[in-house]
C-alpha cells in the first residue's frame, strides 16, 4: 500500500524557516518524480514544487522560487521541502504527492497524496 | 498567470449526469494534452480522477470521463452517486515550469 507521510509543519514567524518531510512507503520511491502542492484554509490547490526521480531536475512555482527548496534522498525514501523567508501568504496545507507515471516525466499529475502538514506563517 | 475557470458549483440527481466545466486559454488548456482531474472530500486528500484529458487511472470508475476542446476542458460524471458529492479541481500545464489548478467546484448529489 502507498503511502505518504508530511511532517515538520508548524506555527513561524514571517521570515522565519521550516522543513518539510515526506516520508514514501509502499513503492519504489527512486522510480517517481514527487511534488510539493499546497492547500491554504478554505482555498483551492497550488503547486508549488516538483523534483525529478534522482533529483537532478527541480521545478518551482514563481510563488516560492528562491525561498523554496526541494530535495529528496533516495536512500531513505523521503521528500523534503526548506522553506526559507516564509510570509503569511505561504500559510497552507502542505501535501507530498507521487507521480502516477514511472520516470522522468514533466509535467506531473499525481495519484497518491500525503494526509498533509499545516504550515502557520504569522506573528 | 491565473487560476483556471471553474463555475464554483454543479448539482445533480443520482443517477444522472452532470459535466463540470475548466476554462483557460491557448496558453494552458488549449495548448496542452496535460490538463488532469482530481476530486476532494472534505478534510481528506485530493484524489486524481482523470490525468492528460481522458485517461483514468487504475481504480477511477469509468462513470467518470474526461475531455477538451479547444481552451475548456471539462469532467463529465455519469450514474451520479452520493459518493460522487466532493469538489473537483482542474489542473493544466502552462509551459516552462507551471502548473496551473481551477479555483475548484463544489458537486452536490441532489
Amino acid at each position: 500500500e502507498v503511502q505518504l507521510l508530511e511532517s515538520g509543519g508548524g506555527l513561524v514567524q514571517p521570515g522565519g524557516s521550516l522543513r518539510l518531510s515526506c516520508a514514501a512507503s509502499g513503492f519504489t520511491f527512486s522510480s517517481y518524480a514527487m511534488s510539493w502542492v499546497r492547500q491554504a484554509p478554505g482555498k483551492g490547490l497550488e503547486w508549488v514544487s516538483a523534483i525529478s526521480t534522482s533529483g537532478g531536475s527541480t521545478y518551482y512555482a514563481d510563488s516560492v522560487k528562491g525561498r523554496f527548496t526541494i530535495s529528496r534522498d533516495n536512500s531513505k525514501n523521503t521528500l523534503y521541502m526548506q522553506m526559507n523567508s516564509l510570509r503569511a501568504e505561504d500559510t497552507a496545507v502542505y501535501y507530498c504527492a507521487k507521480d502516477v507515471r514511472d520516470g522522468y516525466n514533466y509535467p506531473p499529475f499525481f495519484d497518491y497524496w500525503g494526509q498533509g502538514t499545516l504550515v502557520t506563517v504569522s506573528s | 498567470q491565473s487560476a483556471l475557470t471553474q463555475p464554483p458549483s454543479a448539482s445533480g440527481s443520482p443517477g444522472q449526469s452532470v459535466t463540470i466545466s475548466c476554462t483557460g486559454t491557448s496558453s494552458d488548456v488549449g495548448g496542452y494534452n496535460y490538463v488532469s482531474w482530481y476530486q476532494q472530500h472534505p478534510g481528506k486528500a485530493p484524489k486524481l480522477m482523470i490525468y492528460e484529458v481522458s485517461k483514468r487511472p487504475s481504480g477511477v470508475p469509468d462513470r467518470f470521463s474526461g475531455s477538451k476542446s479547444g481552451n475548456t476542458a471539462s469532467l463529465t460524471v455519469s450514474g451520479l452517486q452520493a459518493d460522487d458529492e466532493a469538489d473537483y479541481y482542474c489542473s493544466s500545464y502552462a509551459g516552462g515550469n507551471n502548473l496551473l489548478f481551477g479555483g475548484g467546484t463544489k458537486l452536490t448529489v441532489l
